[in-house]
């Protein structure tokens, strides 16, 4: 199965700032990437897929980037819903798998 | 709007089976496929399979084979995952997810939490 690795763990950001948020693969996943949103006490939400593609009714502040093996979801302008764990997910390779997630919360 | 409307949490015996329904509405349901999702705090998110609810067929993540059985009801617009002969490693929350092209999943149901315990 092709490992996702997620970096980091967590962080802590202030309001308005930028975060970053990387996947690494553990082989070429050909942009068949998607991001996923959970907020405490809920279900994840599509963000991104095709490593970049932004799904409907998701703020423009959300960007995805990357090819082969490395990925990386971009928050601008941090708001306070941003609040959450974001998944990574591949779907190039049989089975698709998930990072362990990155929780993201105010500093 | 896209709802997936999942059944409540269950807390079952070891070694039994549970049944567990995920009732679609807001589009055709046989326009897209359907997955299941385990999420466990030990081992984050994990597709356990999908079935295409127009062609009544499956795929099955290979950890999930034996375990889980996918079916639909194209009548009523819900898809069934059985879960059996389960063990404490089975508690988890469940989530169905409608498919968007491959395995990219853009509506997600509320969860079901299954607790296997004596």
């Amino acid at each position: 199965d092709i490992r996702m690795t997620q970096s980091p763990a967590s962080l802590s950001a202030s309001l308005g700032e930028t975060v970053n948020i990387e996947c690494l693969a553990s082989e070429d996943i050909y942009s068949d990437l998607a991001w996923y949103q959970q907020k405490p006490g809920k279900s994840p939400q599509l963000l991104i897929y095709n490593a970049n593609s932004l799904q409907n009714g998701v703020p423009s502040r959300f960007s995805g980037s990357g090819s082969g093996t490395q990925y990386s979801l971009k928050i601008n302008s941090l708001q306070s819903e941003d609040v959450a764990t974001y998944f990574c997910q591949q779907y190039n390779n049989y089975p698709n798998t998930f990072g362990a997630g990155t929780k993201l919360e105010l500093k | 709007e896209v709802k997936l409307q999942q059944s409540g949490d269950e807390l079952v015996r070891p070694g039994a089976s549970v049944k567990m329904s995920c009732k679609a509405s807001g589009y055709t349901f046989t326009d897209y496929a359907m997955h299941w999702v385990k999420q466990s705090p030990g081992q984050g998110l994990e597709w356990i399979g999908t079935i295409i609810p127009l062609i009544d067929t499956t795929s099955y993540n290979q950890k999930f084979k034996g375990k889980a059985t996918l079916t639909a009801d194209k009548s009523s617009n819900t898809a069934y995952m059985e879960l059996s002969r389960l063990t404490s490693e089975d508690s988890a929350v469940y989530y169905c997810a409608r498919g968007l092209g491959a395995y990219v999943m853009d509506a997600w149901g509320q969860g079901a939490s299954v607790t296997v315990s004596s």
